[in-house]
Order: structure tokens, then sequence, then C-alpha cells
């Protein structure tokens, strides 16, 4: 399959661990986003990589959470000091470069199976 | 980018019978994206609207982008139990980021 993918895909951790996620894009991909999920909701943006280069975070990223995708291939979420509030389904996208320069155009976003993160 | 409002927020149907849920915006959209996610699953994308009054079509699926560009809709003839799942409607923010909104919940009854 090569679609993306996400490791792992269940994590239970207690109050105060911390947990990393990975998320392997399709490899010519050069968008990559994360997003997260919450019963009932539309997914949240977090934050976005173009190549190896975090230009975007959302407010909604706390200090705790780093991301990283240090050769413009795969990229790790982590949170550090986990809150029962960081429960939630993390998602990955990845898009391609923009095609034709259309100025209201843009690519799908291709997600990955998500990784269902429990904090007790 | 700016959230579109979506109704409704949950319907069931039976099987065989038709759906629609729309979206709407207070801002002209540069184009909007439809996607869905099956229970547990998640998005894919079906299909994007760019052009004013734009109409696509995916087999029972139609798509509709207004002449304003500030509301679309989504139409499936004859629902099926494949159906099921919910429908989003984001916008695009900076660096082409999706904004969703809660989308429809559509249940289908055999």
């Amino acid at each position: 399959d090569t679609g993306v993918s996400q490791d792992p895909r269940h994590k239970i951790t207690k109050r105060g661990q911390n947990v990393t996620f990975r998320c392997d894009p399709i490899s010519e991909h050069n968008r990559l986003y994360w997003y997260r999920q919450t019963l009932g909701q539309g997914p949240e943006f977090l934050t976005y990589f173009q190549n190896e280069a975090q230009l975007e975070k959302s407010r909604l990223l706390s200090d705790r959470f780093s991301a990283e995708r240090p050769k413009g291939s795969f990229s790790t979420l982590e949170i550090q000091r986990t809150e029962q509030g960081d429960s939630a389904m993390y998602l990955c996208a990845s898009s391609p470069r923009t095609s034709g320069g259309h100025i209201s155009s843009y690519n799908e976003q291709f997600f990955g199976p998500g990784t269902r993160l429990t904090v007790l | 980018g700016q959230q579109v409002m979506q109704i409704p927020q949950y319907q069931h149907v039976q099987e065989g019978e038709d759906f629609t849920t729309y979206c709407n915006s207070s801002t002209t959209l540069s184009n909007i994206q439809w996607y869905k996610q099956r229970p547990g699953g998640h998005p894919v994308f079906l299909i994007q609207l760019v052009k004013s009054g734009e109409v696509k079509k995916q087999k029972r699926l139609t798509f509709q982008f207004g002449e304003a560009k500030k509301n679309s809709s989504l139409h499936i003839t004859a629902t099926q139990t494949t159906d099921v799942g919910t429908y989003f409607c984001p916008t695009s923010g900076g660096y082409n980021k999706l904004i969703f909104g809660a989308g429809t919940r559509l249940a289908v009854h055999p």
C-alpha cells in the first residue's frame, strides 16, 4: 500500500507521560499536515510542513506539542506531559506540490489511518 | 480561511431514499472540497469544486457549487448502506490547510 501510514494506530498512556507518533506520507508529497479529531467533530489543523520546514502551527498546539520532519520525508509529533484533554485521534495528511499554479486550485489531501490516543 | 456551516448535522434515511447536505459560507470561497469519513475511518477525498455554478457527478453523487461561490451541496440518489458516514465540506486556509466543520452524519437503514 503506497498511502499515508501512521504508527502506532493506538496508544494508551498515563497522564504525565510523553508520547510520540510517526507519520509516513506518500513518497512524492512535499506537503504534510497534522490534524486532531475528537468524537463528533471534524479534524482540527495542528501544524504544516513543506518539505522539512514547519511553516505553520495552530494556536491549539501548546508548548507541550512538538513536531518535526527532519529530512522532509516522515514526520513525528510528540506530546510531553500528556493530559486527559489530549485524548483524540491524531491524523496525518499529505499533499503533492500544487500543480498548474492556478490561484484558486489546491490539491486533495490524503489522510492516514490516524493514531488514537487515550490518556488515563 | 473560514469555516462553513453545514446542515443537517445528522440525518437518517431508509435505504433507497435520497439525501442532501448543504454547506453555507458568509464569504466567497475560492474553492471547496468534499470528504467522506466512514465510522472508525479517516477522511477520504471525494471532489473539489472551483468554478461558479459548477456541477460534478460521481455515480449516484452530485456535487454543486453555488453561483456566488458561497454555498455547496452534495446530493446522493438512492442511498445504499455503503453511503453511511460523515460528509465534510472543508474550506482552505493558508498553506492549503483544511478547515473542517462538524460535518453531516448519514445513517442508512436497510
